[in-house]
């Protein structure tokens, strides 16, 4: 099975709603870290989050290692925040492996 | 800013014929990895390395092989590119085991005709 679960697997909002991406994960991981990528583009780092929560602007992660589970709240989104996130998590070993993402979509 | 630089950025190759994907890091970081993202897939690990010598198998390694020469670079190798391997390739290195966030590089568009 997926070691990496995503929800939801798309999302659209309008403009200036909320929005809140959940990652599980069904191995134990040393950490955890979300990523955002435009289509064609590459991954850009949003947060790198081993526990605890964590806020950037309008963004804030919260991870609770021993549920293995991460959550992505954006707040008050904007045309700007479209396009995919993706959570990876890693083991004690390194290896890092990802989820297939939750597409957010949003709309004037 | 962390920098992982992957070389090139575009490929065209043909069937049967050799493909290395080179990428560099001047990160210090010991962990590389190489990625493939397709349409229906996500992204999925191909090879990674703890350190200059060593490449692990991820979870997708048949047909490929992975060179860690240095701290700072690491190699994908396509010894008999077929077209099934036609796919966007990202590398990235960073210690997440260790406490230091990942980074990527900006991909290579790799066709095989």
């Amino acid at each position: 099975g997926q070691q990496v679960q995503q929800s939801p697997t798309s999302l659209v909002l309008q403009e200036g709603e909320n929005a809140e991406l959940q990652c599980n994960f069904s191995t134990s991981l040393n950490s955890m870290q979300w990523f955002y990528q435009r289509p064609g583009g590459s991954l850009i780092s949003v947060f790198y989050n081993p526990s605890g929560t964590k806020q950037s602007g309008r963004l804030t992660s919260t991870t609770v290692i021993k549920e293995r589970r991460s959550s992505l709240h954006i707040s008050s989104s904007q045309i700007t925040d479209s396009g995919t996130y993706l959570c990876a998590m890693a083991t004690n070993t390194g290896k890092l492996t990802f989820g297939d993402g939750t597409v957010l979509t949003v709309k004037p | 800013e962390a920098a992982v630089t992957q070389s090139p950025r575009n490929k065209v190759a043909v069937t049967g014929g050799k493909v290395t994907l080179s990428c560099n890091q001047t990160n210090n970081h010991n962990n590389m990895y190489w990625y493939r993202q397709d349409t229906g897939h996500g992204l999925r690990l191909i090879h990674y390395s703890y350190g200059a010598g060593s490449t692990e198998k991820g979870d997708i390694p048949d047909g490929y092989k992975a060179s860690r020469p240095s701290q700072e670079n690491f190699s994908l190798i396509l010894e008999l590119a077929t077209p099934s391997q036609t796919s966007v390739y990202f590398c990235a290195s960073g210690d997440p085991d260790r406490g230091t966030e990942v980074f990527f590089g900006k991909g290579t568009r790799l066709t095989v005709v």
